[in-house]
């Protein structure tokens, strides 16, 4: 199946730093990307459309000077939390759509102290 | 009402039992439907993937659409400790990427 690559799989920081997420399709490319975001025994929650040479699109809610996104080419897409505070700390999860499946990265635990 | 609808478990089985993982949802114009199982601190992986009504089998897995009752299921034979994980359902419609997803059952199988 479809290979999507997310890294790192675990970051720490400091408050008031800047995390970057990034987010691969190793063998396929892929125009729209999505940014899902995890809280302990929840299900996922889509925080905003990645779309390759275009701005990214968000969901109600979710701040776009937090959670900057940069689709820069078909195969990558970063995530970066800005200014990270402890209530950010969750897991984020990318996925690339194929047509009609989506795959999953492996997640980025963040936890910001 | 949430568009999709799952029991979050946890639902607990012994080794060898047959599991049946549920999701209901009420927009009629859901299309697509995907069974995704979720290991502890790793992204979804993609088990099943139906869109149309019936049963689909895939080794010890058979996922079922029941498009007039708006109902769908995951049944698992033989399960095994390794299949203890979160199972989420997904669903979407022609017009959207994005997918709808249940919250997620947490299936247990002991030895």
């Amino acid at each position: 199946g479809a290979v999507v690559s997310q890294h790192p799989s675990w970051v720490i920081c400091k408050s008031g730093t800047s995390v970057k997420i990034e987010c691969r399709s190793l063998d396929f490319q892929a125009t729209t990307m999505f940014w899902y975001r995890q809280f302990p025994k929840q299900s996922l929650m889509l925080m905003a459309t990645s779309n390759e040479g275009s701005k990214a699109t968000y969901e109600q809610g979710v701040e776009k000077d937090k959670f900057l996104i940069n689709h820069a080419s078909l195969t990558l897409s970063t995530l970066t939390v800005t200014s990270a505070h402890p209530e950010d700390s969750s897991f984020y999860i990318c996925s690339a759509r194929l047509p009609e499946k989506l795959f999953f990265g492996s997640g980025t635990q963040l936890s910001v102290l | 009402q949430k568009e999709v609808e799952q029991d979050p478990g946890p639902l607990s089985v012994p080794e060898g039992a047959i599991v049946s993982l549920n999701c209901t949802y009420s927009n009629s114009a859901f299309q697509y439907f995907m069974w995704y199982r979720q290991y502890s601190r790793k992204g979804p992986e993609l088990l099943m993937y139906t869109y149309s009504s019936g049963n689909k089998e895939d080794g010890r897995f058979t996922a079922q659409v029941d498009k007039s009752s708006k109902y769908i299921s995951l049944f698992i034979r033989d399960s095994q400790p390794s299949d203890s994980a979160t199972y989420l359902c997904a669903m979407s419609d022609f017009n959207t990427d994005k997918l709808i997803f249940g919250t997620g059952t947490r299936l247990q199988v002991f030895p």
